[in-house]
């Protein structure tokens, strides 16, 4: 069965300082994995994805993840944190169809200025 | 614009009452999906369909309907067998019910019951 773990419920950082949000995954198949975002009383927006073409994955709004097999694990970061990058995060694994995902219980982003 | 609509974006339900939460796309995706957000909580599946006429449970189902006898429409009913119907919903489409392909979603329905 697969399952996410994302460490950390709440993250915070200043504006301009390195962003990590981490995941770590289980999957008894090669996973897909995905970041997804999402703002306030909105719905979730991908960030990117991890299909098996590479194992360091670029996303959008500056935002990258290296899958790590051998660590399980496939964390999010951003060289410099912006304010509009304060949100929630999700981290989510599917072996089946994207749509049919198990969600980590998510990462909520402060940046202070 | 091609995109994920549901409606209506705030619902207030009577206990003992069954609601009908709407989701609409025109994106011509062959498979859409319901999840359940709490607070603190990730997504959890309610109900999934890959193709028309056809759907599965997800993981809390129970309490919940669907139907899907357009493409673009997927309807979710909370019935009043659900225990603790309050929270926002998410409906979500992926182009195929294959694996890889990222799921798409709509802004979402924010249940009370009062």
């Amino acid at each position: 069965a697969q399952s996410v773990t994302q460490l950390g419920s709440h993250v915070s950082v200043s504006e301009g300082a390195l962003v990590l949000l981490r995941c770590n995954y289980s999957s008894s198949v090669p996973p897909y994995l995905f970041w997804y975002v999402q703002y306030p009383n909105q719905g979730l927006q991908l960030l990117l994805k991890y299909t098996s073409a590479a194992t360091l994955v670029k996303g959008i709004n500056g935002f990258e993840a290296e899958f790590k097999k051998s660590e399980t694990s496939f964390h999010l970061t951003k060289p410099s944190a912006h304010m509009s990058d304060a949100a929630e995060y999700f981290c989510a694994v599917s072996e089946t169809n994207a749509g049919k995902s198990t969600f980590g219980d998510g990462t909520t982003l402060t940046v202070k200025p | 614009d091609g995109g994920i609509t549901q409606s209506p974006k705030y619902l207030f339900r009577k206990e003992g009452q069954n609601v009908t939460l709407s989701c609409e796309q025109n994106l011509n995706h062959d498979a859409m999906y319901w999840y359940r957000q709490d607070p603190g909580q990730g997504l959890r599946l309610i109900y999934y369909s890959q193709i028309v006429n056809d759907f599965q449970k997800g993981d809390i189902a129970e309490g919940y309907s669907v139907s899907r006898e357009k493409k673009e429409s997927f309807p979710l009913t909370v019935t009043s067998a659900q225990k603790n119907p309050t929270a926002f919903y998410l409906c979500a489409s992926s182009i195929r019910p294959e694996v890889g392909t990222e799921a798409f979603f709509g802004q979402g329905t924010r249940l009370t019951v009062v």
